[in-house]
């Protein structure tokens, strides 16, 4: 059973760039949940994706998008970064029956985003 | 908006010391409540999880953990610590109905010297 992967592990970027970053979930969940978790604070909840619908979102702009693939996998896409995008994305995934319903989240070592 | 504190930003113990990490959360409805783990380096993990039932729940390496609903707390407990359970650790909470964001607390770093 394959875990679940994020690429990059680290990124560099300047403001007013764009990033993408991908989560390959952990197989045979279908859903993908994204978090944001800046340096001394918890994971914050940014959407998450349900059979490539979102299926919800946290209070992120809407320059923050992403994408769920016919095999699961997910993007983040990020426009316009800011300096307070600077963080750590964690991307987790589960197996839901249904979208309503919850079931453990797996996350990934994150992608570690720095904005200069 | 649920949201979740956890009282303590940083806990040395020495080994062998017990161990009780706060969690209170605010939300008026029924929850599902979950503690998870980050070794240093490590991916963040499930450490336990609270769902309905017997309100002291137990997870993995020996640690536990008491729901008591008329206090919204969800604390972590574990009798004797060890060098090994050097971590941060995350309070989470979910509201039971249709949903599917999980709200973390700030989490609490704990130190244990040996």
């Amino acid at each position: 059973e394959t875990g679940v992967t994020q690429s990059p592990t680290h990124l560099i970027k300047t403001r007013g760039q764009q990033v993408t970053l991908r989560c390959s979930s952990q197989s045979g969940h279908n859903t993908v949940s994204w978090y944001q978790q800046a340096l001394g604070q918890g994971p914050q909840f940014i959407f998450q994706y349900y059979r490539e619908e979102e299926n919800g979102r946290g209070n992120f702009p809407p320059r923050f998008s992403g994408l769920q693939f016919p095999n699961y996998s997910s993007e983040l896409n990020v426009n316009a970064l800011e300096l307070d995008d600077s963080a750590l994305y964690l991307c987790a995934s589960s197996l839901l029956g249904n979208r309503w319903g919850y079931n453990e989240q797996f996350f990934g070592p994150g992608t570690r985003l720095t904005v200069l | 908006a649920q949201s979740v504190s956890q009282h303590n930003h940083h806990v040395i113990l020495s080994e062998a010391a017990s161990l009780e990490l706060g969690c209170n959360y605010s939300y008026g409805g029924t929850v599902n409540l979950f503690w998870y783990v980050q070794y240093p380096g490590q991916h963040l993990q499930l450490l336990l999880k609270y769902f309905s039932g017997d309100p002291l729940v137990k997870g993995i390496k020996g640690f536990e953990a008491e729901f008591i609903k008329s206090k919204f707390s969800f604390n972590l407990r574990k009798p004797s610590v060890q060098w090994s359970d050097t971590a941060e650790y995350f309070c989470a909470v979910i509201p039971e109905a249709g949903s599917y964001q999980l709200t973390f607390g700030k989490g609490t770093k704990l130190s244990v010297i040996p």
